[in-house]
């Protein structure tokens, strides 16, 4: 049972590079989540997709474009990596909207020199 | 005022005591609130869901104050292995599908 997956677990990237991270469920969930954690800070939402077919802006998009692939995939696309985006990215799942709880990826530790 | 708010910690908690920690959030409407355990580096983890007034799951209890807005968490007979950042997650004021997520509060349970 693999829940959220994501792909890589660590990159390092010079600035200007790009990258795509992918993120994958298997529970058949409608919503997908991606978030970044910076140290002493809370997940800051940068992209949702509430359903397939949709996407919309979270709290801190600037610099980053997403695609909902179909159903199961969710993937997040640095297009012109800057050092401001070295974080942590996590993808989740949610059954559907705000009142379900999220199902984590594992995470992406992703630095930008 | 943020949506959600937590004292970060640490909270020192010596093995087998209570602890005890609150989240207050700002929208009033919210109807589900949730508890996630996080372990460093690692990801969030579902602690908890709490949909009315509270929520018990063996030594976790959360309680709610609507009137008061805020949420706790209280942890008995304290464990090493519950020494973790514990995040406290609300549904979002301004649209439907997001959740905001408290900075967390640290907890370190000491033999």
């Amino acid at each position: 049972n693999a829940g959220v997956t994501q792909t890589p677990k660590f990159q390092v990237l010079k600035t200007g590079q790009s990258m795509t991270l992918q993120c994958a469920q298997d529970m058949n969930h409608n919503s997908m989540y991606w978030y970044r954690q910076d140290p002493g800070m809370g997940l800051r939402l940068i992209y949702y997709s509430a359903s397939e077919g949709t996407t919309d802006k979270g709290e801190v998009p600037n610099g980053y474009n997403v695609s909902r692939l179909n159903k199961r995939e969710f993937s997040l696309r640095l297009e012109s990596a800057a050092p401001s985006q070295t974080s942590v990215y996590f993808c989740a799942s949610s059954e559907a909207g705000q009142n379900s709880p999220l199902h984590f990826g594992n995470g992406t530790r992703l630095t930008v020199t | 005022r943020k949506e959600v708010e937590q004292d970060p910690g640490p909270f020192n908690v010596p093995e087998g005591a209570t602890v005890a920690f609150n989240c207050t959030y700002s929208n009033s409407a919210s109807q589900s609130f949730f508890w996630y355990r996080q372990d460093c580096r690692k990801e969030p983890k579902l602690l908890m869901s709490v949909y009315s007034s509270g929520n018990e799951d063996g030594r976790f209890t959360a309680q709610l104050n609507r009137a008061s807005q805020y949420i706790s968490l209280l942890i008995r007979d304290s464990k090493l292995s519950d020494s973790a950042t514990y995040l406290c997650v609300v549904p979002a004021t301004d649209s439907w599908g997001k959740l905001q997520f408290g900075a967390g509060t640290q907890v370190v349970v000491t033999p």
